[in-house]
């Protein structure tokens, strides 16, 4: 196992509603990267963390925030779910945020709003 | 275009086959490159990493070719466990954010 935990595992919202969604890094990693899977695509990079400080963004509109610990656990925050939210969520941990490293994936958690 | 590139598949193959996969990356500035695996509706899981030199782990040879600007994964003596879906996943700096190809299925049948 990756040492990389997520909660909750399952989650169903309605449209409109918001959503906190948890992640443990693994031990000695202070970098946490989300990721969104849509069913039958890759994982699509929504957001990095390093050392508590936002590092980097992909195309994913301002409703989808984030939060990193000093203890490096991180929240995934969407606002005013649309249904094309509905998806597996993937945190990712890795060393440092600066150098291309091997990210460790946690079990995700399914997202799906109604 | 998209920064990565897979066949989806599926690559359906009998157990003992040998199976390659191919992908392709847009960006050549592209720094470090991975093979991970998924399972239905689980995580990915890294597999292997890929170097210019070629490297192999077991039934497992990834190989990597930056003038073409291409990965490839081969699977020798493939098991029915080896079925699975095989993520190509380049990276690259001032950040250390993934992009990941849609994936190839494969189906290993007895």
């Amino acid at each position: 196992e990756t040492g990389v935990t997520q909660s909750p595992t399952h989650l169903i919202k309605t449209r409109g509603q918001q959503v906190t969604l948890r992640c443990s890094s693994q031990s000695g990693h202070n970098t946490v990267s989300w990721y969104q899977q849509a069913l039958g695509q890759g994982p699509q990079f929504i957001f990095q963390y390093y050392r508590e400080e936002e590092n980097g963004r992909g195309n994913f509109p301002p409703r989808f925030s984030g939060l990193q610990f000093p203890n490096y656990s991180s929240e995934l925050n969407v606002n005013a779910l649309e249904l094309d939210d509905s998806a597996l969520y993937l945190c990712a941990s890795s060393l440092g945020g600066t150098t291309p490293d091997t990210q460790y994936f946690g079990p995700g958690t399914r997202l799906t709003v109604l | 275009r998209k920064e990565v590139e897979q066949d989806p598949g599926p690559f359906n193959v009998p157990e003992g086959a040998t199976v390659a996969f191919n992908c392709t990356y847009s960006n050549s500035a592209s720094q470090s490159f991975f093979w991970y695996r998924q399972d239905c509706r689980k995580e990915p899981k890294l597999l292997m990493s890929v170097y210019s030199s070629g490297n192999e782990d077991g039934r497992f040879t990834a190989q990597l070719n930056r003038a073409s600007q291409y990965i490839s994964l081969l699977i020798r003596d493939s098991k029915l466990s080896d079925s699975a879906t095989y993520l190509c996943v380049v990276n690259r700096l001032p950040i250390n954010k993934f992009y990941f190809g849609s994936g190839t299925k494969l189906n290993v049948k007895p």
